[in-house]
């Protein structure tokens, strides 16, 4: 069966550091993966998503990034955190119906 | 632009009882919505979903949803609440892309 695995569970940074959280999905192969964020009080909102390896697409303008080095990884980081990036990370996976996703515990990030 | 409003951002309800989640959502074409439950420390749990058909759907965990068209509505009920049930619930609309668009969330919280 599926899972997916998201590292660390929570992470306290200091704002103007970097920041890198993974995403990795076992038991599929070429899975549509995504990068939300969840901020105090609000729905998740798509940060990024990927269709394939060194495919990633970006749907709001930020201080994140994500890359794609492997078929099941996702990788979001910053080079400098700021404060207001502090949240709820959750990646997701899909396979052949992108609107059935499939989430990770998430990451609970606290930039002080 | 599609969106999703969840007008309750807290609710308490005794075991037992009845529970009604409220979702208002706006969108151009024919909505894909979902609800999702979060509980405390865990990813997102995708209870039910609507594409088309039968405007009431049955989910997971002995919860339903009604689309209502007429009201753009996507309302999640369950007739008895289990104290299992205190969670953050999630109202998302999707577009035929596959992304995503979640509401702010409910919080549950299920009394003795």
């Amino acid at each position: 069966s599926q899972t997916i695995h998201q590292w660390p569970a929570t992470l306290v940074q200091p704002v103007g550091s970097p920041l890198s959280l993974e995403c990795t999905v076992e038991g599929t192969s070429n899975p549509n993966l995504y990068w939300y964020r969840q901020a105090a009080g609000r729905g998740l909102q798509l940060l990024f998503y990927s269709i394939g390896i060194d495919q990633i697409s970006s749907e709001v303008p930020q201080n994140l990034s994500a890359s794609r080095p492997q078929d099941r990884q996702f990788i979001l980081s910053s080079k400098k955190l700021l404060l207001s990036d502090s949240g709820f990370y959750l990646c997701a996976w899909s396979e052949t119906d992108p609107l059935i996703q499939y989430f990770g515990a998430g990451t609970r990030l606290s930039v002080l | 632009a599609q969106s999703v409003t969840q007008p309750d951002i807290h609710i308490t309800v005794s075991e037992g009882a009845s529970l009604e989640l409220r979702c208002n959502y706006s969108y151009g074409a024919t909505p894909y919505l979902f609800w999702y439950v979060q509980s405390p420390g865990q990813g997102l749990q995708l209870l039910l979903k609507y594409f088309s058909g039968d405007t009431l759907v049955q989910g997971i965990k002995g919860f339903e949803a009604e689309f209502k068209r007429s009201q753009s509505s996507f309302n999640l009920r369950k007739p008895s609440v289990h104290w299992s049930d205190a969670a953050e619930y999630f109202c998302a609309v999707g577009d035929s892309w596959g992304k995503l668009q979640f509401g702010a969330g409910t919080q549950v919280v299920v009394t003795p």
